[in-house]
């Protein structure tokens, strides 16, 4: 089946600098590919749409300055958390969108000290 | 707006016991339900999925129907194995949007 690839599955970092996560599609191109993010105990909440070669559609509440998100390829997106406070410590995952179906990457889990 | 509800977990069962992971829905409109499964250090990957009222998704054993009148898609299973250990996310596709409203997400642990 379909494989999405992600990385890093985990990092730790420091209050203010930024980290980058990457999303990969290894055996198919997606033209979308989407953003979660998951608290603990709560739900894996949409953060962005994003489409090959185009900006990216946040959902409300999601700071775009905060979260950019690179969708330069048809196999590649990015997300890089800017200046990451620990709030922004949570586990994210992205999936790609193929022939109206969805691949999962497997998740970061960042934590921000 | 639209919204999913499962149980807390964990869930912790012996080998071969039956399993149900409840889930409830809000939503407008006539959503899809949908069960993912995530495997420790996999993504998370589509169990089964239902689109219409009174459908049953099935596969691996697992089965869940859509039930307009208690707006409920619990998960089962008659008899789990240990490989069945995983996080199980319930969801639905927004009827206007297309866009995937998942619950928290619920841990199985099956021993053996």
């Amino acid at each position: 089946g379909a494989v999405v690839s992600q990385h890093p599955s985990w990092v730790i970092c420091k209050s203010g600098t930024s980290v980058k996560i990457e999303c990969r599609s290894l055996d198919f191109q997606a033209t979308t590919m989407f953003w979660y993010r998951q608290f603990p105990k709560q739900s894996l909440m949409l953060m962005a749409t994003s489409n090959e070669g185009s900006k990216a559609t946040y959902e409300q509440g999601v700071e775009k300055d905060k979260f950019l998100i690179n969708h330069a390829s048809l196999t590649l997106s990015t997300l890089t958390v800017t200046s990451a406070h620990p709030e922004d410590s949570s586990f994210y995952i992205c999936s790609a969108a193929t022939d109206e179906k969805l691949f999962f990457g497997s998740g970061t889990q960042l934590s921000v000290l | 707006g639209n919204s999913v509800t499962q149980m807390e977990g964990p869930v912790t069962l012996s080998e071969e016991a039956f399993l149900t992971i409840n889930c409830t829905y809000t939503a407008t409109g006539y959503p899809s339900l949908f069960w993912y499964v995530q495997y420790p250090g996999e993504g998370l990957q589509l169990l089964l999925k239902a689109t219409k009222a009174d459908d049953k998704g099935s596969n691996k054993g697992f089965e869940a129907t859509y039930r307009k009148e208690t707006t409920s898609f619990h998960l089962e299973k008659g008899s789990v194995q240990v490989s069945d250990s995983a996080v199980y996310f319930c969801a639905l596709s927004d009827y206007n949007t297309d866009k995937l409203i998942f619950g928290t997400g619920t841990r199985l642990q099956v021993f053996p």
